[in-house]
């Protein structure tokens, strides 16, 4: 069992290019989310999903776009990046929808230049 | 959605000493609240949930309450240890399940 694996590991863009982090877990969960860690500011949500085909908003999802098309996978795409979106993304899935513990991946670090 | 709020100056504490860390969080009682530890460059860890209803949880070394009066939550980490040098964080639902809201997190040092 690899758990949630997220790639890449680091990444390093420039102001206005695309990307796409992707997040695959073996654990069958239906809920997985993404989250990003900024200093001093915690885990913020950015968009999660309870199921394949279904996604939602957290708490700033603006400038990302996800899909789920398979209960495995859940890549974040980055539109046009800004230094804003500088950070440690981490992906995160759970088996159960309500009080379940989250699983990490081990995060992936982006810099935007 | 609630606003949480964990001491931001790390705890430096001996080793076999208890550590003890808060949580405080501002508007309604949530249904649980979840520990994690996160260790440097590495994603959080799930260690405890604590129900409302519950008063108090342990596993191992470590204790958690729950007040949902004060709204606040101590972690213990008793006999600590340095391998317990971690970043902590607090989680709780806010209004919708499916979006678990976390604390900044504490940072416990222990040294021998």
């Amino acid at each position: 069992n690899a758990g949630v694996t997220q790639t890449p590991k680091f990444q390093v863009l420039k102001t206005g290019q695309s990307m796409t982090l992707q997040c695959a877990q073996d654990m069958n969960h239906e809920y997985m989310s993404w989250y990003r860690q900024d200093p001093g500011m915690g885990l913020r949500l950015i968009h999660y999903s309870v199921g394949a085909g279904i996604t939602d908003q957290g708490e700033v999802p603006n400038g990302y776009n996800v899909s789920r098309s398979t209960t495995e996978d859940f890549p974040l795409r980055l539109l046009s990046a800004a230094p804003s979106q500088t950070s440690v993304y981490f992906c995160a899935s759970s088996g159960t929808l309500h009080t379940g513990e989250l699983f990490f991946g081990e995060g992936s670090r982006l810099t935007v230049l | 959605s609630q606003k949480i709020e964990q001491n931001s100056e790390a705890l430096n504490i001996q080793e076999g000493k208890t550590a003890t860390l808060t949580c405080n969080y501002t508007n309604y009682s949530p249904a649980y609240l979840q520990w994690y530890r996160q260790d440097p460059g590495r994603g959080p860890v799930f260690l405890l949930l604590i129900r409302e209803n519950e008063k108090e949880k342990r596993k191992e070394r470590l204790k958690v309450t729950f007040d949902t009066t004060l709204k606040q939550s101590l972690f213990h980490i008793t006999a600590s240890q340095p391998a317990d040098s971690a970043t902590y964080l607090c989680a709780l639902p806010p209004d919708s399940w499916g979006k678990l809201q976390f604390g900044a997190g504490t940072q416990v040092v222990v040294t021998p």
